[in-house]
């Protein structure tokens, strides 16, 4: 069973601040991939990966940027945190292209 | 571009009633399609996939049929429990050039005991 682990759970920020949200998978997936989940709006990509050092820009990437350091850990960074990135934050990863995608149980980020 | 719409936000059904939660898609080239599933508190689920024009994904019970002509990878369940509260996605990919997935908005589906 493909294991992928988020984290902090929870994290509050102010305004401008900056914020790292993390993700490991332990089953040496090639693809990895950031999403943001909103109301009405459902799971909207932000960056992807297929492998490490390699980066990839999804449909909402504005304000964003993501790390791949190595085949297990993808990092998503907001250097200039805004309110409208308030979210619900899931890392997924997949060994495929066409295969499922094993997803993390999410990072609810809050800007105030 | 590439898009799924998922036609219900939400479906209030009692138990044993039939579900239908609606997909269609639009895309370039012939994606895989997918549906997960999202209970409360938790990531998405793979529920199944299907590859081809056709083909019938099922699992748990739950199944849908691609259908390249129409466009559509209708989900359905014959008899609903309340264990089956949650929200539903239906997704593609990859697409043509890339690997991305696109999701659709979600339905949301209460049962009531």
């Amino acid at each position: 069973e493909a294991a992928v682990t988020q984290s902090p759970r929870n994290k509050v920020t102010v305004t401008g601040g900056n914020v790292t949200l993390s993700c490991r998978q332990t089953n040496s997936h090639n693809y990895m991939y950031w999403y943001r989940q909103d109301t009405g709006h459902g799971l909207r990509l932000i960056h992807y990966s297929y492998g490490a050092g390699n980066l990839q820009i999804g449909d909402v990437p504005d304000g964003y940027k993501a790390t791949r350091t190595t085949q297990e850990d993808f990092f998503l960074l907001l250097e200039l945190a805004s309110p409208s990135q308030t979210s619900l934050y899931f890392c997924a990863s997949s060994d495929a292209l066409y295969a499922e995608q094993f997803f993390g149980p999410g990072t609810r980020l809050t800007v105030l | 571009g590439d898009s799924v719409t998922q036609t219900e936000g939400q479906v209030a059904l009692s138990e044993e009633d039939f579900l239908t939660i609606h997909c269609n898609y639009s895309a370039s080239g012939y994606p895989a399609l997918f549906w997960y599933v999202q209970y409360p508190g938790e990531g998405p689920q793979f529920l199944f996939r299907a590859s081809r024009d056709k083909e019938k994904g099922s699992s748990r019970g739950f199944e849908a049929t691609y259908n390249k002509e129409t466009t559509s990878f209708h989900l359905q369940k014959a008899s609903v429990q309340e264990s089956d509260s949650a929200v539903y996605y239906c997704a593609l990919g990859p697409l043509t050039g890339n690997y991305k997935y696109v999701f659709g908005a979600g339905t949301r589906l209460k049962v009531i005991a």
